[in-house]
């Protein structure tokens, strides 16, 4: 089943632009990741954030995470053409599983 | 280092045939692997846990004998659609764990069309 939910399902943006995903989850985790999907391509792991952590940065991503409202965000700072991808997030459980959100669709214009 | 390989990258198969997808850590050892499925425009969907030398473990819904898992080696996990149907046209992606709750590493992804 899909735990993750995120929002929104699609966002287009300009390419300078920031842009901001959200993801929201149901039950206790041990971290929770964020991955980029090329159309009809495989899965590229961008970020992990552990479950005793608040924030995370990595390049232009800076992941946040609030377990008591069990929701994380991911921000693409001074976006790219190339940016452009689904973006999803992961909740990890103590048994190894990822369970997936649905996806943002990121389009940034040039 | 980290590479899941996935074989072959796309395929086409009449209805009715067996189709097998391989999945190949090429510079780590994986006690476990994952299978999952991705119709368009969808996320990711777990079909199965494959553990090396014991038998997978399967998510709600999913047909064992439908999706026959074999991982015989700590570097190599089989799925085979069996009777495929164009409703098994689909994504499947594997990933690769190498130990740890944190990392699974995940194969370019296999696209089957059942015509």
């Amino acid at each position: 089943s899909q735990q993750g939910e995120e929002d929104p399902q699609a966002l287009s943006i300009q390419e300078g632009e920031n842009a901001t995903m959200n993801c929201s989850y149901k039950t206790s985790i041990n971290n929770l990741q964020w991955y980029r999907q090329n159309s009809g391509r495989g899965l590229v792991h961008l970020i992990l954030i552990r479950s005793n952590e608040r924030e995370k940065h990595s390049g232009r991503l800076r992941v946040t995470l609030d377990t008591s409202k069990k929701s994380s965000s991911l921000l693409i700072t001074a976006s790219r053409a190339a940016d452009t991808a689904s973006y999803f997030c992961a909740t990890g459980g103590s048994n190894y599983k990822l369970t997936f959100g649905k996806g943002t669709l990121l389009t940034v214009n040039p | 280092g980290a590479v899941v390989s996935q074989h072959p990258s796309w395929v086409i198969c009449k209805s009715g045939t067996s189709v097998k997808i391989e999945c190949r850590s090429l510079d780590f050892q994986a006690t476990t692997m994952f299978w999952y499925r991705q119709f368009p425009k969808q996320s990711l969907m777990l079909m199965a846990t494959s553990n090396e030398g014991s038998k997978a473990t399967y998510e709600q819904g999913v047909e064992k004998d439908k999706f026959l898992i074999n991982h015989a080696s700590l570097t190599l996990s089989t799925l085979t659609v069996t009777s495929a149907h164009p409703e098994d046209s689909s994504f499947y992606i594997c990933s690769a764990n190498p130990g740890g709750p944190d990392t699974q590493y995940f194969g370019p992804g296999t696209r089957l069309t059942v015509l």
